[in-house]
């Protein structure tokens, strides 16, 4: 099966810096790639993703790159804000033929320091 | 917010009974996806359910089963609880329509066993 793998655990950046989060994966036939913010005591909230037909998605501040050859694919938020704060997941899709299967990263917290 | 939510919001079980979370998906959603999510961990992938069927499932005992009813509201069953059952349980909604879509996390619900 897929194996998400996501790092930094905890990130700390000073406000107005840029923040990276990366991630990699194991299963090519992986083709959907969602980033979360997910806030203390509260759901998952979708920011950006990216398909695997795209190598790069940019939303504001925040954009997504994907590389399948290498099957990383990084988070990068600039411009830095406290209320960034929080912690961020990615994930996966794949499709075998049992049917579609999503796996998350194990998330990083971030902390924007004012 | 989205449109998903699930009852109850929380919830103290004792091992081996069974439980039953409920799940109210987005409008017009017809694709539901259950997730558990142990504290400070990324969710984990339990199934999910496409008009009525089972579309893909996760690592999960057959303990753990699922409805989804012509409304497109859902339920997740786990019978004989075990402690390293508690945690937050997310159910998430998609409008799937030949590709994937993002989803709409509920607001989870916390199910305690003792």
């Amino acid at each position: 099966g897929e194996n998400v793998e996501q790092h930094p655990s905890t990130l700390s950046v000073q406000e107005g810096d840029s923040a990276v989060i990366k991630c990699t994966y194991s299963d090519s036939a992986s083709n959907y790639f969602p980033w979360y913010k997910q806030e203390l005591g509260k759901r998952p909230q979708l920011i950006i993703d990216i398909r695997s037909n795209v190598g790069e998605k940019k939303d504001q501040r925040i954009a997504v790159t994907l590389n399948k050859t290498a099957k990383h694919f990084s988070l990068h938020i600039t411009e830095t804000q406290p209320e960034d704060s929080a912690v961020y997941f990615c994930a996966a899709e794949t499709r075998p033929n049992t049917g579609n299967q999503f796996y998350f990263g194990t998330g990083t917290s971030l902390t924007v320091i004012p | 917010e989205t449109g998903v939510t699930q009852s109850p919001t929380h919830l103290i079980k004792t091992r081996g009974q069974q439980v039953t979370l409920r799940c109210s998906s987005q409008s017009g959603h017809n694709t539901v996806s259950w997730y558990q999510q142990a504290l400070g961990q990324g969710p984990q992938f339990i199934f999910q359910y496409y008009r009525e069927e089972e579309n893909g499932r996760g690592n999960f005992p057959p303990r753990f089963s699922g409805l989804q009813f012509p409304n497109y509201s859902s339920e997740l069953n786990v019978n004989a609880l075990e402690l390293d059952d508690s945690a937050l349980y997310l159910c998430a909604s998609t409008l799937r329509n030949g590709a994937t879509y993002e989803q709409y996390f509920g607001p989870g619900t916390r199910l305690t066993v003792t």
